[in-house]
């Protein structure tokens, strides 16, 4: 079975621009969460979208911005970005909410 | 507020030693979960295990072990007879849903290098 697929693998933008971020669960998982991880620690929560509803939000700006389609895959966007935008953004698929979480490889984005 | 403490930032073993990672959790919640996370070189975060708040039993898999104990609030895991594939970034994480939101927290993280 496919594991949770993320796109692109790595992207340069920069400062101001916008990006979409794309992820595919685990098929038959439901809920999806995305996560930022910056170098040397540890994910930081953003979103968890179940059933296409958003379930959680973690502390982000509201230049963060997700959503979950009738498949379960999900987007995650992020408008105006800032140099400290910059890291590895995390998708994690999971049965259900509280379930543990399948991550994929991540996207590296870089804002110059 | 919800919070994971892991003070170890990083240890170093040889190989066959056994190693145990703090894991430290503040939650106002009754109801919760708690998890282990491994993150090799690669970089892809892989599950280890999971508990519920209810459930303090404590958990051997082969090699690892996992010691819950609400009474410190804490979460170890212990890798006996360390091995240099056991190298990687520990992450304990703890998440519960509080007033109908869900919030998943990770700590730190704990680098564990296994010398040969």
């Amino acid at each position: 079975d496919a594991g949770v697929t993320q796109s692109p693998t790595h992207l340069i933008k920069t400062r101001g621009q916008h990006v979409t971020l794309r992820c595919s669960p685990i098929s038959g998982h439901k809920s999806v969460s995305w996560y930022q991880q910056v170098l040397g620690q540890g994910p930081q929560f953003i979103f968890q979208y179940y059933e296409k509803e958003e379930r959680g939000r973690g502390n982000f700006p509201d230049r963060f911005s997700a959503r979950q389609f009738p498949n379960y895959s999900s987007e995650l966007n992020v408008n105006a970005l800032l140099l400290g935008d910059s890291a590895l953004y995390l998708c994690a698929s999971s049965p259900k909410s509280t379930n543990e979480q399948f991550f994929g490889p991540g996207t590296r984005l870089t804002v110059l | 507020a919800q919070k994971v403490t892991q003070a170890q930032t990083e240890i170093s073993v040889v190989e066959k030693e056994d190693v145990t990672l703090d894991c430290v959790y503040e939650t106002r919640d009754t109801t919760y979960y708690l998890f282990w996370y491994k993150q090799p070189p690669s970089g892809e975060l892989v599950f280890l295990i999971r508990r519920n708040s209810f459930d303090e039993q404590n958990e051997i898999s082969g090699r690892y072990s996992w010691n819950f104990q609400k009474s410190t609030s804490s979460f170890n895991f212990t890798i006996t007879a360390s091995q240099v594939v056991d190298s990687a970034v520990y992450f304990c994480a703890l998440s519960a849903t509080t007033s109908g939101t869900y919030k998943y927290i990770f700590g730190t993280g704990t680098r564990l290098k296994v010398l040969a």
